[in-house]
């Protein structure tokens, strides 16, 4: 039973374009959200991340929009670059519960030039 | 210095074989993890390991086996190897009390079962 549900699992966006991608949770208990990025030959790096307390989170060209009715979040990406190009995983954690990061099922992105 | 390193970074062997992959960090992390990732890129947690406990995912078959000789290092040994073992497997760490500031990742082991 996959917990975190991504989507779309590809994305092919034009240089300058918004990206987006979004995940569903069904377990209530989850108390952090993180994003991480995957490039090829690379292990999963974190790229940003929310906790339910807060609506958004923006750190440069990236934004969490995060709605805890509809138990969905979303990573936009303003701008898309080139070497935006990777595999974006969405995330979802218990912080009081063995701490074991339960991901999503991936999102290759393609920003071309 | 590198954070979380897995060796090796490739694994060619036959079925049946035994392996292991080992991992180190030099964060001052508390906890460990081992990850598979397939070749549809999902990544699964097989376990979560720290001085005090050993988390297993209960999908993980009892083949696989995790040793740790200290706080910085968690190994994965892996017996009687099959071709669905096929993947890249990913280390990671965390501290506990800072849980919220993420995991790190090693840079992954590709193994290949022939």
């Amino acid at each position: 039973q996959q917990q975190v549900k991504q989507s779309p699992q590809s994305l092919i966006v034009q240089k300058g374009g918004i990206s987006i991608i979004n995940c569903a949770y069904e377990n209530t208990a989850f108390d952090y959200f993180p994003w991480y990025q995957q490039f090829p030959g690379k292990g999963p790096a974190l790229l940003i991340a929310i906790r339910p307390d807060v609506s958004e989170k923006k750190e440069g060209r990236f934004t969490i929009s995060f709605n805890k009715s509809a138990k969905q979040f979303s990573l936009h990406i303003m701008d898309s670059q080139p070497g935006d190009s990777a595999t974006y995983f969405c995330a979802a954690l218990i912080g009081n519960a063995g701490n074991m990061l339960t991901f999503g099922g991936g999102t290759r992105l393609m920003v071309k030039p | 210095d590198t954070a979380v390193s897995q060796t090796p970074k490739y694994l060619v062997t036959q079925m049946g074989n035994d392996k292991s992959i080992k991992c180190e960090q030099n964060l001052g992390h508390d906890t460990m993890y081992w990850y598979k990732q397939d070749s549809k890129k999902f990544l699964k947690i097989m376990f979560s390991y720290n001085n005090k406990e050993l988390i297993i995912n209960e999908t993980v078959p009892n083949r696989f086996s995790p040793k740790s000789p200290d706080k910085a290092h968690l190994n994965l040994h892996i017996n009687s190897l099959e071709l669905g073992d096929s993947a890249v497997y990913f280390c990671a760490s965390s501290q506990d009390d800072r849980v919220y500031y993420g995991y790190t990742f090693g840079s992954g082991t590709r193994l290949t079962v022939v």
